[in-house]
């Protein structure tokens, strides 16, 4: 399996535009998180699901942010519109257990620079 | 929720040297806690994790330990070498009957100096 993939890596866009960030989970694995990373917060959930549901959307920082995940092979974190705090890296991970915790494997992130 | 406290922020040590990484939870309904070690530009990756069940885990030359009731656990790395210099997170996590998620900490950036 290539592992969780995120795309885009990298995103510079520019104040007030939207920001669509893609992750595709591993083949089985049945819950998925959002992460969003900055020196002076370190690592925020923003949301996760389980199962394709949305299980605890608390970390979502403002009604600007939302999440989708149609099927058990993708989901989007959408931006709309973007600031510039929110220039972040934005992880995607995955984890094969459902209903008790487990590994966390993370993609490689995409870095968001919002001008 | 959970609370995460980890110290300290930043850590240098010599080759060879051990370093421990100390963190703090808030939450007794806790029972997972994973250790994760990011690279520069690179994405976390877990290293070692320990239940609530065990006092102490070891890998090589990786160890965990954690006290319940204290509410704390840590990481011990012995005869530190230059790969791993490298950032740091604990996690805390509890199962809530639906599913789980893990809270960080903020990191420990740990410098190996030759």
């Amino acid at each position: 399996d290539a592992g969780v993939i995120q795309s885009p890596r990298h995103e510079v866009t520019e104040m007030g535009q939207e920001v669509t960030l893609r992750c595709k989970p591993i083949s089985g694995h049945n819950s998925l998180f959002w992460y969003r990373q900055t020196m002076m917060r370190g690592l925020e959930l923003l949301i996760y699901f389980n199962n394709n549901v949305p299980i605890d959307d608390s970390g979502m920082p403002e009604d600007r942010f939302s999440a989708k995940m149609p099927n058990a092979s993708f989901s989007t974190l959408k931006i709309q519109p973007s600031e510039p705090r929110d220039s972040a890296v934005y992880f995607c991970a995955s984890s094969p257990r459902t209903g008790d915790t487990g590994e966390l494997f993370f993609g490689e992130g995409s870095r968001l620079t919002v001008l | 929720g959970e609370n995460v406290e980890q110290h300290p922020s930043t850590l240098s040590v010599q080759e060879g040297d051990s370093a421990v990484i100390k963190c703090t939870y808030s939450d007794s309904a806790s029972n997972y806690f994973p250790w994760y070690k990011q690279e520069l530009g690179k994405r976390p990756q877990l290293i070692i994790d320990i239940r609530s069940n065990v006092g102490e885990k070891k890998d090589q030359r990786i160890a965990v330990t954690l006290n319940k009731t204290a509410k704390h656990f840590s990481l011990h790395i012995t005869e530190t070498q230059p790969e791993d210099s490298a950032v740091y997170f604990c996690a805390a996590s509890g199962y809530t009957g639906t599913a789980s998620k893990l809270t960080f900490g903020t990191g420990t950036r740990l410098q190996v100096t030759l």
